[in-house]
């Protein structure tokens, strides 16, 4: 079956603008995770969906992020005022809440975001 | 909190060989779960591997195997038979299995290469 998809794939932006980036998790996946990865810093954890409890907003680095999540289903991760810090690969993964014990995540491709 | 060590930034194995990537991790969960990451050049993240806090023997997935040592809190991830294919970014990363929120924290990633 399909799996994580993220667009756009690469973004550019002028420092200042707003920019949302959008992730289609797995059908079925109650879960939805956005990570960001940027050079000296690794994986951040930013936020966190399942199903229609209130999210985990505790990795949001400033007030300029906010997601959403519609439906159950896709998600968007919104950076308002973008700064040349928030340049980094912005990754959605998502997960089953069920079966498995493991509930592993799975990523999509990514977006990766320049502010110039 | 949790926090994860991988202290081999980089790694170099000839093809066939046998290579072990170092993880160590500090956590106050009681139950939790360690997981393996791939992130070719393409930059999607590739499940590899499980363990839990719980299991009493490694985890093994056909050349890949996690050497847990509970008491050292480490969780190395061995490669046998290493493939051109396998250079990449590994990724360690854990979480609880207490509670609803299973977001990872990753360490910093070992960038593995394999020459033929």
């Amino acid at each position: 079956g399909a799996g994580v998809s993220q667009s756009p794939s690469n973004k550019v932006t002028e420092k200042g603008k707003d920019v949302e980036l959008r992730c289609d998790p797995i059908s079925g996946h109650t879960a939805l995770y956005w990570y960001r990865q940027s050079l000296g810093q690794g994986l951040e954890f930013l936020i966190y969906f399942q199903g229609n409890s209130a999210p985990d907003k505790s990795g949001l680095p400033s007030d300029r992020f906010s997601a959403e999540r519609t439906g159950g289903s896709v998600s968007t991760l919104t950076i308002q005022r973008t700064q040349q810090e928030d340049s980094a690969v912005y990754l959605c993964a998502s997960s089953s809440t069920s079966g498995s014990v493991s509930y592993e995540q799975y990523f999509g491709p990514g977006t990766r975001l320049t502010v110039t | 909190a949790q926090k994860i060590t991988q202290t081999q930034p980089g790694m170099f194995v000839q093809e066939k060989e046998a290579v072990t990537l170092d993880c160590t991790y500090d956590t106050s969960d009681q139950s939790y779960g360690l997981f393996w990451y791939k992130q070719p050049s393409s930059g999607e993240m590739i499940f590899l591997i499980y363990q839990g806090s719980y299991d009493e023997q490694n985890a093994t997935e056909g050349r890949y195997s996690l050497n847990f040592q509970k008491a050292r809190k480490s969780a190395n991830l061995v490669i046998s038979a290493s493939q051109l294919g396998d250079s990449a970014m590994y990724f360690c990363a854990m979480r609880g299995l207490g509670g609803s929120n299973y977001k990872l924290t990753f360490g910093k990633g070992t960038l593995l290469t394999v020459n033929p």
